[in-house]
């Protein structure tokens, strides 16, 4: 069963903006990754984050996690038209290799 | 590195016909991942190996639907027979030490069945 759940709100926002993501998941995890997928693209890995680190950052990413309540967020700051795309995270439980993914939440950035 | 190479990019049959997707991982890559993405479900994982061989096939929906490495730069995944059910992208995806690590995506194949 997948594991990774996004909010289900597409985002609307205007160049410069903020856009933050959540993702919820339900068991015990090894670590959780958010991948990023233009249309008509395979998915591209943007950040994983290990179940011992509670934040991490990637150029314009800000990732954070909390295990004890599940739950996973992606910030993208200073959004540019570019980042228009649609976001998964993914999780793998421990001792297993299925990374399973979340419906992906589209993000839409007007220049 | 020319990334991870999926061939064709769109295919369309006919119900009834055999179909064959083909992927060429990253040299070096020892976990190969076969997903199918589609409006209704989402990202599903049908199959992955380790070391070219089939590590965890539950994934795979039907007796219609196999899979084969022969060699570690080369797998197919094979319908036979196709249904319009089946319609959906096919990912290939290969990583270095399988979910513990960053999964790198083909293109897809996109496939339509009528």
């Amino acid at each position: 069963s997948q594991q990774g759940e996004e909010d289900p709100q597409a985002l609307s926002i205007q160049e410069g903006e903020n856009a933050t993501m959540n993702c919820s998941y339900k068991t015990s995890i090894n670590n959780l990754q958010w991948y990023r997928q233009n249309s008509g693209r395979g998915l591209v890995h943007l950040i994983l984050i290990r179940s011992n680190e509670r934040e991490k950052h990637s150029g314009r990413l800000r990732v954070t996690l909390d295990t004890s309540k599940k739950s996973s967020s992606l910030l993208i700051t200073a959004s540019r038209a570019a980042d228009t795309a649609s976001y998964f995270c993914a999780t793998d439980s421990y001792g297993n290799n299925r990374l399973a993914f979340g419906k992906g939440n589209q993000v839409v950035v007007i220049p | 590195d020319a990334g991870v190479i999926q061939s064709p990019r769109h295919e369309v049959t006919e119900m009834g016909q055999e179909v064959t997707l083909r992927c060429k991982p990253i040299s070096g890559h020892d976990y190969l991942f076969w997903y199918r993405q589609t409006m209704m479900r989402g990202l599903e994982l049908l199959i992955y190996f380790n070391n070219n061989v089939p590590i965890d096939d539950s994934g795979m929906p039907e007796d219609r639907f196999s899979a084969k490495m022969p060699n570690a730069s080369f797998s197919t995944l094979k319908i036979q027979p196709s249904e319009p059910r089946d319609s959906a992208v096919y990912f290939c995806a290969s990583s270095s030490t399988g979910g513990n690590s960053p999964l790198h995506f083909g293109n897809g194949t996109r496939l339509t069945v009528t």
